[in-house]
């Protein structure tokens, strides 16, 4: 069975820092992973994914993630963020592609002037 | 992009009423279907998986008696709570997906409140 850990319920920086969000799954087959934002009160959009090749994503509004099969990890990265950028983010894995997601229990980014 | 549209994005009623929710695909077909929910501050749960024209693939703990799903069209999809009761407030959550290895696209989910 697949599971998503993201050990961080909340991350607060200030506006125009960089952050990291972590995000590590367990799985037995290769996988699929994708990371979502979620703002108040409105449903997931797809920020990347990652399904082979370039270890190395990136997906929309300036974010970027790795992923590292050694460390089973898929951390997502903002060199710089906005205020805009404070939601909710979920990573999630799926062994079929995009059929059945299992998402990790998010983390919060709070940005702050 | 594809959109998927979820109504109504709020439902406020009283302990034993049964509440629909829709869920469609506007520019693309929905061969599957997927109903989520979602408590506060928790991650989304897979409720059921549905295909279009066939029965929906209930997850664990779910009662499908319960929360009745329906997937009549490629556009289409609806979760019927019903009997709700105050337990069953919560934020539910559809997605859909086209035909072959494509993502899945969430609607803006709905706020049910059983009072």
């Amino acid at each position: 069975a697949q599971s998503v850990t993201q050990l961080d319920s909340q991350v607060p920086v200030f506006e125009e820092a960089p952050v990291e969000l972590r995000c590590n799954y367990s799985s037995s087959v290769s996988v699929y992973l994708f990371w979502y934002v979620q703002y108040p009160n409105q449903g997931l959009q797809l920020l990347l994914k990652y399904l082979s090749g370039s270890t190395l994503v990136k997906g929309i509004n300036g974010f970027e993630a790795e992923f590292n099969k050694s460390q089973t990890s898929f951390h997502l990265r903002k060199p710089s963020v906005h205020i805009s950028d404070t939601a909710e983010y979920f990573c999630a894995v799926s062994e079929t592609g995009y059929s059945t997601l299992t998402f990790g229990k998010g983390t919060m980014l709070l940005v702050s002037p | 992009g594809a959109v998927v549209s979820q109504h109504p994005s709020r439902v406020i009623c009283k302990s034993g009423t049964s509440v629909k929710i829709e869920c469609r695909s506007l520019d693309f077909q929905a061969t599957t279907m997927f109903w989520y929910r979602q408590f506060p501050k928790q991650s989304l749960m897979l409720m059921a998986t549905s295909n279009e024209g066939s029965k929906a693939t209930y997850e664990q703990g779910v009662e499908k008696d319960k929360f009745l799903i329906n997937h009549a069209s490629l556009t289409l999809s609806t979760l019927t709570v019903t009997s709700a009761h105050p337990e069953d407030s919560s934020f539910y959550i559809c997605s859909a997906r086209g035909v072959g290895n494509q993502p899945q696209h969430f609607g803006d989910g709905t706020r049910l409140s059983i009072l």
